[in-house]
């Protein structure tokens, strides 16, 4: 009854490199939400996606930024060509599809802390 | 657009002692509204939830009632306890549009000492 896996837990890049964190959503959950928490700041969405889908992407730099959910496999969120800006803590949320989504709380993973070089 | 407004902290409270941490909205649509919370090196834990104004969400012994006249979500708990310390998070989904995700307020430390 595995929860919202994400990993790694802590990622450390120098500036100009590449950052990949995945996301396992809780088994069944066909949303995935990616959050970003600035230091003592409260989490700001950056995207939302089904499988193989991108529904709203609002959230996310123009740039450097992107994200996927393959039909096989996690989450993927991509950081081109890191500068210290990025440095943050990344939580993934999920939640299961469905006409009442309102009444179907998003789960959160523990997180992916970035810290940049 | 959306946004949540929380009070701010840190807010340090003695072990028994009553809680109250505000928080207010502002949706075009009817929202949902929630509270997380997140111990240290943690992720965000749902706490409580409330679909439609007058609900009262409660879990833990911590209650808030989702007040649409004045909308408010403010979280209360009767006695608090050094485990309740932890950052606490209001949050709502609005889901009149096709919008999904939550916006957060900023989120309230509370430090509960024995």
């Amino acid at each position: 009854n595995a929860g919202v896996m994400q990993n790694p837990r802590h990622l450390v890049r120098r500036r100009g490199q590449e950052a990949r964190l995945r996301c396992s959503p809780m088994k069944g959950h066909s949303h995935v939400y990616w959050y970003r928490q600035l230091p003592e700041e409260g989490l700001k969405f950056m995207v939302y996606l089904q499988k193989e889908n991108i529904i709203d992407e609002s959230g996310m730099p123009k740039e450097r930024f992107s994200a996927e959910f393959p039909k096989e496999g996690p989450s993927i969120l991509r950081i081109q060509q890191v500068v210290r800006g990025d440095s943050a803590a990344y939580f993934c949320a999920s939640s299961p599809g469905g006409q009442a989504v309102s009444n179907q709380p998003q789960h959160f993973g523990d997180g992916t802390r970035l810290s940049i070089l | 657009g959306d946004s949540v407004t929380q009070m701010e902290g840190p807010v340090t409270l003695s072990e028994e002692a009553f809680l109250t941490i505000n928080c207010t909205y502002t949706a075009t649509g009817y929202p949902s509204l929630f509270w997380y919370v997140q111990y240290p090196g943690e992720g965000l834990q749902l706490l409580l939830k409330a679909t439609k104004a007058d609900d009262k969400g409660s879990n833990k012994g911590f209650e808030a009632t989702y007040r649409k006249e004045t909308t408010s979500f403010h979280l209360e708990k009767g006695s608090v306890q050094v485990s309740d310390s932890a950052v606490y998070f209001c949050a709502l989904s609005d889901l009149s549009g096709s919008a999904r995700q939550l916006t957060f307020g900023s989120g309230t430390q509370l430090t509960v000492l024995p």
